[in-house]
Order: structure tokens, then sequence, then C-alpha cells
């Protein structure tokens, strides 16, 4: 199992680009999530997916779409990059609820930065 | 919104004890986790309390009391590995996650 993979491992995009990051994962998981952590803060729930074609937004939505075609694939989308999207993004898996204690797998995690 | 309180940053020695204190706020509260994230990687799962009491793992142990709304992780015969972050997150009332900033952990020889 290759676990929770994302592309680019890096980017540098000027503002106004667009990107995609992808983001795939082979342990059949049902839930699926994007953070963003910027330095001394903690992780910041982007969007989130509770299985294929249901998506919905965490605390910091604005900027970012997502889509949930198959259950492996959760791709973020970034329209208009601006320099407060300059973080690190973080995607994640886990079979079902956090409430149920179920851990979440991240991704190594892809570095952005806007200039 | 629901805040997680930890420290910075702390130092231990290598062989010593070292316990992470993490305060969250109880409403809504559905249980609480810590990771490890060492420094330009993903965080790694390590606990997950719900009920109050200690969950030992190995050299890792987590407490939680839910009436205090307080956790902390307790780290044993530190090893230089474990110099990392160490991540306190609360389950809120719609299960997600809401983390805390992170504590950095330096283990000096």
């Amino acid at each position: 199992n290759a676990g929770v993979t994302q592309t680019p491992k890096f980017r540098i995009l000027k503002i106004g680009q667009s990107m995609t990051l992808q983001c795939t994962q082979d342990m059949n998981h049902n839930y699926m999530y994007w953070y963003r952590q910027d330095p001394g803060m903690g992780l910041k729930l982007i969007y989130y997916s509770v299985g294929a074609g249901i998506t919905d937004k965490g605390e910091v939505p604005n900027g970012y779409n997502v889509s949930r075609s198959t259950t492996e694939d959760f791709p973020l989308r970034l329209e208009l990059a601006a320099p407060s999207q300059t973080s690190v993004y973080f995607c994640a898996s886990s079979p079902a609820s956090t409430g149920m204690a179920y851990e979440q797998y991240f991704g190594p995690g892809t570095r952005l930065t806007v200039t | 919104g629901q805040n997680i309180d930890q420290p910075t940053e702390m130092t231990a020695t290598e062989g010593a004890i070292v316990q992470i204190n993490c305060t969250y706020q109880t409403s809504g509260f559905n249980g609480l986790f810590w990771y490890q994230q060492h420094a330009g990687e993903a965080p790694t799962f390590l606990s997950y309390n719900v009920l109050d009491g200690l969950e030992e793992k190995g050299r890792f142990s987590s407490f939680l009391s839910r009436s205090k709304g307080y956790s902390y992780l307790l780290l044993k015969e530190l090893q230089m590995k474990d110099s990392a972050s160490y991540l306190c997150a609360q389950t809120d009332s719609n299960y997600q996650l809401i983390w805390g900033a992170g504590t950095k952990l330096i283990i000096k020889p």
C-alpha cells in the first residue's frame, strides 16, 4: 500500500494563477480531508468528503474547490492564487469518522508559495 | 470557535521523561488525539482518548480528564528521534478535528 500520495511536493505560483493539488489513497477509505498548515499554527480544515460524490466545507474553504468523483481521488483546486494561500497543504484519509476513534492517515504534503 | 492550548516549545534531556499538556474546550467534545510531526513531514497518529484515564502504549502514554478539559502526553526514556512537534487535536460536535498549534519538543544529549 502506498497510503496517501500527493503531487506535487513543491510549487511556486504567481498571483492570479490556478492549480490543482492531487491526492490519492489506496486504502479504500471513505473519508478524505484537505488541511493547510501555516507556521506556528494548527492544521486548518479546508474541505472534507465522506464518500464519492459528497463534499463539504471545513473551517477555511474560501479560495478553494474540491471534487470527489472516485473513492481514491480528492483533488483540491486553487483559483486565482493569492499570497495568503502560501502554506503547506496536507491531504488525509480515514476509514470512517474520527468520532469513532479512527485515525487520519496523512500524505507527505505540498509546499506552495504564491508570489 | 474552539481553542486548543498547548505549550509552544519544550526542552528535555535524552533518557528523561517529559509531559506535554493540552487544554481544550469541553463543549461538543467527542475525543482527543495526539499526533507526532517531524520537521518537514506529515503528522502520524500516536494516541486517542475518549474516556477519563491513562492510555499506555510503549514509551508513550496519554491521559484525559473530560471534566477539566485537559490531556497530557507522557514520553518516557526519551530518545533523540523523539525530537518533533506533538499535536493535540479534539474531535468536535461535527466529528471534525480541531488542532492545536503543536508543541515543539527539543531533546538534548
